[in-house]
């Protein structure tokens, strides 16, 4: 069966700081992989998603990168976080439409 | 306008009711539909999948109305842990648009 990791599951960073969540996924090859955030009391909404290896398509500009480095992880980075960054960020993988979610990051930028 | 809505409530029911909401999606091309739960500080979870014929899963029942661009979430005999808040999202390619989600509380 597939699984999905993220980690860390909570991290507080100061404004400024350098981030790197890491996801990755087990049990499927080639999966379609997305990045989420979802900003408290709010919807979920979509930052970045990937069908393959090295593709990777923005959803909105920001300050955030997602970069794909082998087939089953997906990585979010930024150089210097904004306090706007923080939310609970959702990696997923998708198959015939569905889509199944890691268990979070829950992101404070103080 | 936002692709998906839906009324945040919070729709406060005592155990044993039906409680009912909607969802609305402006994109027309929108190709596949769904349901998700999610529990507080929880990541999302598939509930169900919504079909044009409309479509039951035990105490849950889905409608889909493709001409007026809504979908519906109807629960019977509503339990304790049916409190939740509940996703409506749609699908178009590659991409899933959720709404923000309606809050349901059920009260013993």
């Amino acid at each position: 069966s597939q699984t999905i990791h993220q980690w860390p599951a909570t991290l507080v960073q100061p404004v400024g700081s350098p981030l790197s969540l890491e996801c990755t996924v087990e049990g499927t090859s080639n999966p379609n992989l997305y990045w989420y955030r979802q900003a408290a009391g709010r919807g979920l909404q979509l930052l970045f998603y990937s069908v393959g290896i090295g593709q990777i398509s923005s959803e909105v500009p920001q300050n955030l990168s997602a970069s794909r480095p082998q087939d089953r992880q997906f990585i979010l980075s930024s150089k210097k976080l904004l306090l706007s960054d923080s939310g609970f960020y959702l990696c997923a993988w998708s198959a015939q439409g569905e889509q199944f979610f890691g268990p979070g990051t829950r992101l404070t930028v103080l | 306008r936002k692709e998906v809505e839906q009324d945040p409530g919070p729709f406060n029911v005592p155990e044993g009711a039906t409680v009912a909401f909607n969802c609305t999606y402006s994109n027309s091309a929108s190709q596949s539909f769904f349901w998700y739960r999610q529990d507080c500080r929880k990541e999302p979870k598939l509930l169900m999948s919504v079909y044009s014929s409309g479509n039951e899963d035990g105490r849950f029942t889905a409608q889909l109305n493709r001409a007026s661009q809504y979908i519906s979430l109807l629960i019977r005999d509503s339990k304790l842990s049916d409190s939740a808040t509940y996703l409506c999202v749609v699908t178009r390619d590659y991409k899933l648009s959720f709404g923000a989600g309606t809050t349901v509380t059920v009260r013993a």
